[in-house]
């Protein structure tokens, strides 16, 4: 079983619209967690870290629940640019390694 | 740019050859990981160099190794390898909280695409 488990999708919703994504974790380990984004044929880039009391980075709000070690990522009013594949991250407190998700697609259409 | 290079980009091997690929980390960076990506993939965790010193790796063989300079570029090496090589490989640099331990935030590199014939 992956340590880190996403729908991989693919989301497709129209601009505008809101999107939510969710991660499960194996690990109870896990402690620190983070969302990055894949750009097609680019590199991941850091998102948004995710706290425990949830957070938000303008359109953007993620949400943790230890208990059920599920993580989620909110989109509000989707943007053409917002396409790219989200990857759901893990990372046990004093690890060195970053456990990535598979991904989830994200197509925003006109 | 996240200021992590790395070269080559795009390169062909056939089963049994041993690839190098490099990485220039962002200055200021100490720590170098680098993962694999399979295509569909999330990325995989191969191994950490802070301080020229492994001090992580994930589930990989042997004949993956690696080096990491005192400018703290760094180095993968693959020996003997398998069609299932494949993949994007990525470099990552961070700085490093203490112990080598990195903030999580990984600045990584546009990555070499390895394809195994």
């Amino acid at each position: 079983r992956k340590e880190v488990e996403q729908d991989p999708g693919p989301f497709n919703v129209p601009e505008g619209a809101t999107v939510a994504f969710n991660c499960t974790y194996s690990n109870s380990a896990s402690q620190s967690f983070f969302w990055y984004r894949q750009d097609c044929r680019k590199e991941p880039k850091l998102l948004m870290s995710v706290y425990s009391s949830g957070n938000e980075d303008g359109r953007f709000t993620a949400q943790l629940n230890r208990a059920s070690q599920y993580i989620s990522l909110l989109i509000r009013d989707s943007k053409l640019s917002d396409s790219a594949t989200y990857l759901c991250v893990a990372r046990k407190n004093s690890g060195y390694a970053l456990n990535f998700g598979k991904g989830t697609s994200l197509l925003v259409t006109p | 740019e996240t200021g992590v290079t790395q070269s080559p980009t795009h390169l062909i091997k056939t089963r049994g050859q041993q690839v190098t690929l490099r990485c220039s980390s962002q200055s200021g960076h100490n720590t170098v990981s680098w993962y694999q990506q399979a295509l569909g993939q999330g990325p995989q965790f191969i191994f950490q160099y802070y301080r020229e010193e492994e001090n992580g790796r994930g589930n990989f063989p042997p004949r993956f190794s690696g080096l990491q300079f005192p400018n703290y570029s760094s180095e993968l090496n693959v020996n003997a390898l398998e069609l299932d090589d494949s993949a994007l490989y990525l470099c990552a640099s961070s700085p490093s909280i203490q112990g080598g331990v990195n903030t999580g935030e990984l600045f990584f590199g546009e990555g070499s695409r390895l394809t195994v014939l």
